[in-house]
């Protein structure tokens, strides 16, 4: 069974676009975080949701919203996708430990 | 400043030997948390070992051991036996207290590790 999973793995759009990533997680954790992960490899939290409540928002751009519609679920919907979005992004959630989903790859052409 | 550093951009270790990859931070805190993770070139980010600031004593799982020295501040990881499959990327990263029960993970840059046959 996936403990954190989201889809998709692998996302390629034009800038401008509107686009959404699903995470959910099995593990009965009451916080979900995304991170994203540059070209660099730098690993950075954008977001953390505890029991739907937003603790954490970064200096993100607002085109970023969360949305948790229960605590096993936290989505991430970009608008207007810009060039500089592309990256890997990752749900996680946590107990002590934090555990990562697979991984979002996003590019923006 | 940076919370987390990983002085090591790459390291190669010969396949069988021991290698410990350098972490140190900085916190004024008196409880967080240090974890280390592998993401190989899969990319999936793997959860290897944890070590809680009270914990009295270091942390090991399997292979993997934390060297834990709270007064210099540093929580090296020690990979014994090293295996064609450890090569990848290890990040440090430390736990901080968000608020409401939640926290967040402050990651250091990485270090690449490669084996050689």
């Amino acid at each position: 069974d996936t403990a954190v999973s989201q889809t998709p793995k692998y996302l390629v759009t034009q800038m401008g676009n509107d686009k959404s990533i699903k995470c959910e997680q099995n593990l009965g954790h009451d916080t979900m975080y995304w991170y994203k992960q540059d070209s660099k490899k730098f690993l950075k939290i954008m977001f953390s949701y505890n029991n739907k409540e937003l603790i954490i928002n970064e200096t993100v751009p607002n085109r970023f919203s969360p949305k948790s519609p229960d605590k096993a679920h936290l989505n991430l919907h970009i608008n207007s996708l810009e060039l500089g979005d592309s990256a890997v992004y990752f749900c996680a959630s946590s107990s002590e430990t934090q555990y990562f989903g697979p991984g979002t790859r996003l590019l923006v052409l | 400043a940076q919370k987390i550093t990983q002085t090591q951009p790459g390291m190669f270790v010969q396949e069988k030997e021991a290698v410990t990859l350098d972490c140190t931070y900085d916190t004024s805190d008196q409880s967080y948390g240090l974890f280390w993770y592998k993401q190989p070139s899969s990319g999936e980010m793997i959860f290897l070992i944890y070590q809680g600031s009270y914990d009295e004593q270091n942390a090991t799982e399997g292979r993997y051991s934390l060297n834990f020295q709270k007064a210099r501040k540093s929580a090296n990881l020690v990979i014994s036996a090293s295996q064609l499959g450890d090569s990848a990327m290890y990040f440090c990263a430390m736990r901080e207290e968000s608020g409401a029960g939640s926290y967040q993970l402050t990651f250091g840059k990485g270090t690449k590790l490669s084996v050689i046959p």
